[in-house]
């Protein structure tokens, strides 16, 4: 079945510096592309939505200039984390629209561990 | 707005032990709903759906039933093992507006013991 690749699945980094995390759509093309964010036992929050070849649309409290998406092709979304702190360590994830079913069928990747040390 | 509401956790069972997990729902449109479970430092994994009214998902002996009318889509498995011991996340998918955006219930703690 369709899979979305989240990568790195785990990273750590210094506070100050900046990591990507990618979400990859392997075997279908997706138009939108979101990315959620889990604070310690809480619950997933929308964090944005990236569309192919536009701005990403962020959700009210999201600093975009903190939390950078690019949407460069039809598989392939990026969340750049810019000027990392400790308080950014979270999990985050991506789900991806699957253009060929009309945009119903949402795939979850498998999510990424940022710590900030 | 949508909003997704689950048990609240921790829940503790008993290996073999009957269990249920109930969320219930409000949306705008007409959603598609979900339950995610979480193992201990992994990711989220797809555990079943249903689309439409009175649909019924199930995989790994957990079934939920999605009731339009009482807005609820319940997780039920009758005999849990300690390896189901995870969070569980309810969660809908509006396909008529915001189409693609979940909404996430806050998740629920199990564990089993044996």
């Amino acid at each position: 079945g369709a899979v979305v690749s989240q990568h790195p699945s785990r990273v750590i980094c210094k506070s100050g510096t900046s990591v990507k995390i990618e979400c990859r759509s392997l075997d279908f093309q997706a138009t939108t592309m979101f990315w959620y964010r889990q604070f310690p036992k809480k619950s997933l929050m929308l964090m944005a939505t990236s569309n192919e070849g536009s701005k990403a649309t962020y959700e009210q409290g999201v600093e975009k200039d903190k939390f950078l998406i690019n949407h460069a092709s039809l598989t392939l979304s990026t969340l750049t984390v810019t000027s990392a702190h400790p308080e950014d360590s979270s999990f985050y994830i991506c789900s991806a629209r699957d253009r060929a079913t009309g945009g119903n069928t949402i795939y979850f990747g498998e999510g990424s561990w940022l710590t900030v040390v | 707005g949508d909003s997704v509401t689950q048990m609240e956790g921790p829940v503790t069972l008993s290996e073999e032990a009957f269990l249920t997990i109930n969320c219930t729902y409000t949306a705008t449109g007409y959603p598609s709903l979900f339950w995610y479970v979480q193992y201990p430092g992994e990711g989220l994994q797809l555990l079943l759906k249903a689309t439409k009214a009175d649909d019924k998902g199930s995989n790994k002996g957990f079934e939920a039933t999605y009731r339009k009318e009482t807005t609820s889509f319940h997780l039920e498995k009758g005999s849990v093992q300690v390896s189901d011991s995870a969070v569980y996340f309810c969660a809908l998918s509006d396909r008529d507006t915001n189409a693609g955006k979940s909404t996430f219930g806050d998740g629920t703690t199990l564990t089993v013991k044996p």
